[in-house]
């Protein structure tokens, strides 16, 4: 059953470049996405979210776009860094967050110096 | 800067055995969840409690599961009877009230579950 669906498994990136980690979702429910990072053995840490209400949400390098008749999300990093290797995980949830999060199944981000 | 905290980060248990992973959220939410993550797989919901009750859980989350709030800043999962299937990374989440238009979860570092 997946709901969230990532299905890039990896992506290399320049450092200095444009990073674009996307998403799919079939929930029609869902009405509230959100981005998180992960390192190995550490919690994820969140990143950036987004509203069905919008379609663009920007913070400092980060920015998040959702196509709700596509069902697609994506998130652009950019400048890329170096720090910002990690595993990516798209994440959806209903009722405008107050409900459980579903997660995609993760993108791994490298940063090539 | 707020965060979740999680003890202990490792618990290696024997197959059979009760364990009681604990979590304190941010102080001022009201939102409790507890996720996992088998290696290898993605983050699974297991439990979502409010108000001192389950709101929701998964099917993961049978009977030998079970979430208590013990006083005003600890959240606590417990697992009864462990199985060697339960081993896994085990993360707490805690979210602020709802009424509000976004309402992100923030994530503890987890605890590493290790049942032998």
């Amino acid at each position: 059953d997946q709901q969230v669906k990532q299905n890039s498994p990896s992506l290399s990136v320049q450092e200095g470049r444009i990073s674009i980690l996307n998403c799919d979702y079939t929930n029609s429910m869902f009405d509230y996405f959100l981005w998180y990072k992960k390192y190995p053995a550490e919690g994820p840490t969140f990143l950036i979210s987004i509203s069905s209400i919008k379609d663009k949400n920007e913070d400092g390098r980060f920015t998040v776009f959702l196509n709700k008749s596509a069902k697609h999300l994506s998130l652009h990093i950019v400048p890329s860094q170096p720090g910002d290797s990690a595993v990516y995980f798209c994440a959806a949830s209903a009722n405008f967050g107050n409900e459980k999060l579903t997660f995609g199944t993760g993108t791994r981000l490298t940063i090539i110096p | 800067e707020p965060e979740v905290t999680q003890t202990p980060s490792h618990q290696v248990t024997q197959m059979g055995q009760e364990v009681i992973l604990r979590c304190v959220p941010i102080s001022n939410h009201l939102y409790f969840y507890w996720y996992r993550q088998i290696l290898g797989q993605k983050v699974e919901f297991l439990v979502s409690f409010y108000n001192n009750e389950i709101s929701e859980k998964s099917e993961i989350f049978d009977d030998q599961f079970s979430v208590e709030r013990p006083d005003g800043s600890n959240f606590t999962l417990k697992i009864r009877s462990t199985k060697l299937e339960d081993s896994a990374m085990y993360f707490c989440a805690s979210s602020h009230t709802s009424g509000t238009r976004s309402n992100e979860q923030f994530f503890g570092p987890g605890t590493r579950l290790t049942v032998l």
